[in-house]
């Protein structure tokens, strides 16, 4: 069974341009989240993706945004890029909304780098 | 305001050994906590998991404690092997809405000295 799926693993971007970080969740997944990790912060919550529909937001800025499609992959967009927006940026999924185990099955990160 | 809060970002154990790892929580809503590992260049893993109603949780080498009271959790690794080497975060959920999901400590890097 094919775990989840992260791309691009790397990426450098400058400051102001815009970022889409793509995720395929582990097959019959319905939910996704995605994390910010940065040294010190530990994994911070962005948003979570249930059935095409935001099921729970973090607390972070408008520029950080998502979506899910039919088929549970999911995207996140990051616009106007700002140095702090240097991060490992983490999807993971789980069967069902609400994290009803705790669970969550991760991917590897996609490494976004802010010059 | 961070609700749950790993102080020790390090710690070194020498092979054998026992390792503790700690967590504390501020919100006393959480229901359900749990520890992921993560070696470099790859994502977090489920290792072990407590509901609230219980005190300890054994898995193998690995032991997770509940104090509710002092909203705190250990996880113990006993005995400590070179590849149990890596970042440790404490992770909490919430009872329900948007509470539910997890919220993560900021990690600790345990190493294992052979």
């Amino acid at each position: 069974k094919a775990g989840v799926t992260q791309t691009p693993r790397y990426l450098i971007k400058t400051r102001g341009q815009q970022v889409t970080l793509s995720c395929s969740p582990i097959s019959g997944h319905r939910s996704v989240s995605w994390y910010q990790q940065t040294p010190g912060q530990g994994l911070q919550f962005l948003f979570e993706y249930f059935s095409e529909t935001q099921r729970n937001k973090g607390n972070f800025p408008g520029r950080f945004s998502g979506r899910q499609f039919s088929n549970s992959r999911s995207e996140m967009n990051v616009s106007t890029l700002e140095l702090g927006d240097s991060a490992l940026y983490l999807c993971a999924s789980s069967l069902g909304s609400g994290f009803h185990t705790g669970e969550l099955f991760f991917g590897e990160g996609s490494r976004l780098t802010v010059l | 305001d961070q609700q749950v809060k790993q102080n020790s970002p390090s710690l070194s154990v020498q092979e054998g050994r026992i390792s503790i790892l700690n967590c504390d929580y501020t919100n006393s809503m959480f229901d359900y906590f749990l520890w992921y590992k993560k070696y470099p260049a790859e994502g977090p893993t489920f290792l072990i998991s407590i509901s609230s109603i219980k005190d300890k949780n054994e898995d193998g080498r690995f032991t997770v404690f509940l104090n509710k009271s002092a909203k705190h959790l250990s996880l113990h690794i006993v005995p400590s092997q070179p590849g149990d080497s890596a970042v440790y975060f404490c992770a909490a959920r919430g009872r329900s809405g948007s509470a539910r999901q997890l919220t993560f400590g900021s990690g600790t890097q345990l190493t294992v000295l052979p």
